[in-house]
């Protein structure tokens, strides 16, 4: 089984800032990763798959990054909606990451 | 317009088959797969399982042996069935729309079960 490390767990930040979360794989998935945005008491959302594609209809201050076992999210000028929990995915046996806390500061 | 909407008991005792029911809209499942993925009060999400376009199925091999998803494209319904819960099956299950078998595009809003006593 591939297993996905999710970093950091929690993270806070201010209104506008640029924030950073990051994936790292146990093993090459070729890019086959999405992520999800989940609000408190709603479903996850997609944001990002195929590693750095933006799904319809979501801002372009989402963006993803990486390959081979290292990936990334960058959410440039944080805005208020974006208070939420982000997970990535693998496309292999769809392991989840643990999920991070994203709080403003 | 897909929807997605997951049904079924919010309360199973320990030791019982939890039942769910995935009543899809606006796409087919003879074209389209859909799994069933859960999250625990306060954690992460877990992939448990899905159904193919085809009609084949694949599972998480942590929780195999308890679990069966099947469909009935005629309601539009996928159905999951898993044995022997236990207090930590308590979760929200959701069902999602597996996009090409990649990733999960369209989401329900998810169905809390609680297994006590």
């Amino acid at each position: 089984d591939i297993q996905m490390t999710q970093s950091p767990a929690s993270l806070s930040a201010s209104l506008g800032e640029t924030v950073t979360i990051e994936c790292r794989a146990s093993e090459d998935i070729y890019n086959g990763l999405a992520w999800y945005q989940q609000k408190p008491g709603k479903s996850p959302q997609l944001l990002i798959y195929n590693a750095n594609s933006l799904h319809t209809g979501v801002p372009s201050r989402f963006s993803g990054s990486g390959s081979g076992t290292q990936y990334s999210l960058k959410i440039n000028s944080l805005q208020s909606e974006d208070v939420a929990s982000y997970f990535c995915q693998q496309y292999y046996d769809y392991t989840f990451g643990a999920g991070t806390k994203l709080e403003l500061k | 317009q897909v929807q997605l909407k997951e049904s079924g008991p919010g309360l199973v005792q320990p030791s019982q088959t939890l039942s769910l029911t995935c009543t899809v809209s606006g796409l087919s499942l003879t074209s389209n797969s859909v799994s069933w993925i859960r999250q625990p009060p306060g954690k992460g999400l877990e992939w448990m399982g899905v159904i193919w376009s085809n009609g084949g199925t694949d599972y998480n091999s942590a929780i195999k042996s308890r679990l069966s998803i099947s469909r009935d494209t005629s309601k539009s319904q996928v159905f999951l069935k898993m044995n022997s819960l236990q207090t930590e099956d308590t979760a929200m299950y959701f069902c999602a729309r597996n996009y090409v078998g990649y990733y999960f595009d369209y989401w329900g809003q998810g169905v809390m079960v609680t297994v006590s006593s």
